[in-house]
């Protein structure tokens, strides 16, 4: 198994930009998927992969990774990104899912 | 564009059997690049992984979870569904019926919007 580490809370300044982290062993191996959570809403992916993202999330949205560590990059932030953040990936198995405990995006 | 809909009693005993069924339109699933999971998330908390069935019919659970799990799937109805056997209080959850792709990358690309379950007498 393999656990993903993220920062339980993050704060940005509107039109700023923030970067959120997630960290685990499997992320040497696989790529991080990011979802984004509103209160009272189903999670919807903001990336995937490398650093793809779905039809209609917007472009300020974009993922990196090195080594251990995958980041999801909000370039100017809006008010409607505040937001809880999950990252998500195989664990070193390949066949476990693992998810992140979540980032909490506060946007002042 | 699938979608799922997840459905099933919001409230069960304690010490029953959680039973929910996720029901998927506006695509197969019988395809065979798709994995079909449920996910949870207790109250104020973050999500997690129960377990999966893959397209070979193979399934695969959460380790903390695997004795009281199975997931199983009726293509005829093009559903699948969720068990978990022995709840308890700590079951209380919203939970979510997912698609995973799994061709290049595995990343959820379609959720139901979730079946809140209480797990009180």
């Amino acid at each position: 198994s393999s656990e993903l580490t993220q920062d339980p809370a993050v704060s940005v300044a509107l039109g700023q930009t923030v970067r959120i982290t997630c960290q685990g062993d499997s992320l040497r191996r696989y790529y991080a998927s990011w979802y984004q959570q509103k209160p009272g809403q189903a999670p919807v992916v903001v990336i995937y992969g490398k650093n793809n993202r779905p039809s209609g999330i917007p472009d300020r949205f974009s993922g990196s990774s090195s080594g251990n560590t995958a980041s999801l990059t909000i370039t100017g932030a809006q008010a409607e990104d505040e937001a809880d953040y999950y990252c998500n990936s195989r664990d070193n198995s390949a066949d476990h899912v693992v998810f992140g405990g979540g980032t909490k995006l506060t946007v002042l | 564009q699938v979608q799922l809909q997840e459905s099933g009693p919001g409230l069960v005993k304690p010490s029953q059997t959680l039973s929910l069924t996720c029901t998927v339109s506006g695509g197969s699933i019988s395809s065979g690049t798709y994995y079909w999971s449920w996910i949870r998330q207790h109250p104020g908390k973050g999500l997690e992984w129960i377990g999966y069935m893959s397209y070979s019919g193979n399934t695969y659970y959460n380790p903390s979870l695997k004795s009281r799990v199975t997931i199983s799937v009726d293509t005829s109805q093009n559903q699948f569904s969720l068990k978990l056997t022995s709840v308890t209080a700590a079951d209380t959850a919203m939970y979510y019926c997912a698609r995973e792709v799994t061709t290049g990358y595995n990343w959820f690309d379609s959720w139901g919007q979730g079946t809140l379950v209480t797990v009180s007498s």
